[in-house]
């Protein structure tokens, strides 16, 4: 079975300019829940769709946004980026999001703002 | 609100010694507690998954131990191998909280040769 895939695997931005990154998950996944990680503040949560929902959100400001569409495949935007913005983001697939379920993760996209 | 602490920040530790890793949490009210591998900019790798309602869970060389009343949990590495340099990190889930782990700040491991 594939694992969950992102793409791309790395961009390089710069300030102001807006960027969308994209998450494929495991086959039969419905839940994706995605997560930036820097070296000041470590793995923060972002937020998390179910079934083209989202059901829960990080302390993120509105410029961060996401959507999934209906075959669970989901994409995160990023618009007005700043130099803080520069991360690695994760996104996680789950059958169902539940709290038993375990998360698998995919390589990352890193982003770099120049 | 939920901490998740992980002491030492790093540790070094020569080929064949045990590696023990330690995880804390402030609020013992979790639904699960996960341990991940995360190698130099790379994604996460799940190693084990501990429900509330267990103490223990063994895979291989892992074995993982949850003590919840105190806010623990702790991470064994057997007869430890160069390969298992990386950053391992934990997380837990927390009722209410679809799709979300919190995260402490990681454990970064170098085993010699």
């Amino acid at each position: 079975k594939a694992g969950v895939t992102q793409t791309p695997r790395y961009l390089i931005k710069t300030r102001g300019q807006q960027v969308t990154l994209s998450c494929s998950p495991i086959s039969g996944h419905r839940s994706v829940s995605w997560y930036q990680q820097t070296p000041g503040q470590g793995l923060q949560f972002l937020f998390e769709y179910f079934s083209e929902t989202q059901r829960n959100k990080g302390n993120f400001p509105g410029r961060f946004s996401g959507r999934q569409f209906s075959n669970s495949r989901s994409e995160m935007n990023v618009s007005t980026l700043e130099l803080g913005d520069s991360a690695l983001y994760l996104c996680a697939s789950s059958l169902r999001g539940g709290v038993t379920d375990t998360q698998y993760f995919g390589p990352g996209t890193r982003l770099t703002v120049l | 609100k939920q901490e998740v602490t992980q002491i030492p920040a790093a540790l070094s530790v020569p080929e064949g010694e045990n590696l023990v890793l330690n995880c804390s949490f402030t609020d013992s009210a979790i639904y699960n507690l996960q341990w991940f591998r995360q190698d130099p900019g790379k994604g996460l790798t799940s190693l084990l998954l501990i429900q509330s309602s267990q103490r223990e869970q063994t895979s291989g060389r892992l074995n993982a131990s949850l003590d919840k009343s105190s806010g623990r949990s702790t991470l064994y590495i057997a007869a430890s191998q160069p390969g298992d340099s990386a950053t391992y990190l934990c997380a837990v889930r927390q009722a209410d909280s679809w799709g979300k782990l919190q995260f402490g700040a990681g454990t970064q491991v170098v085993v010699t040769p």
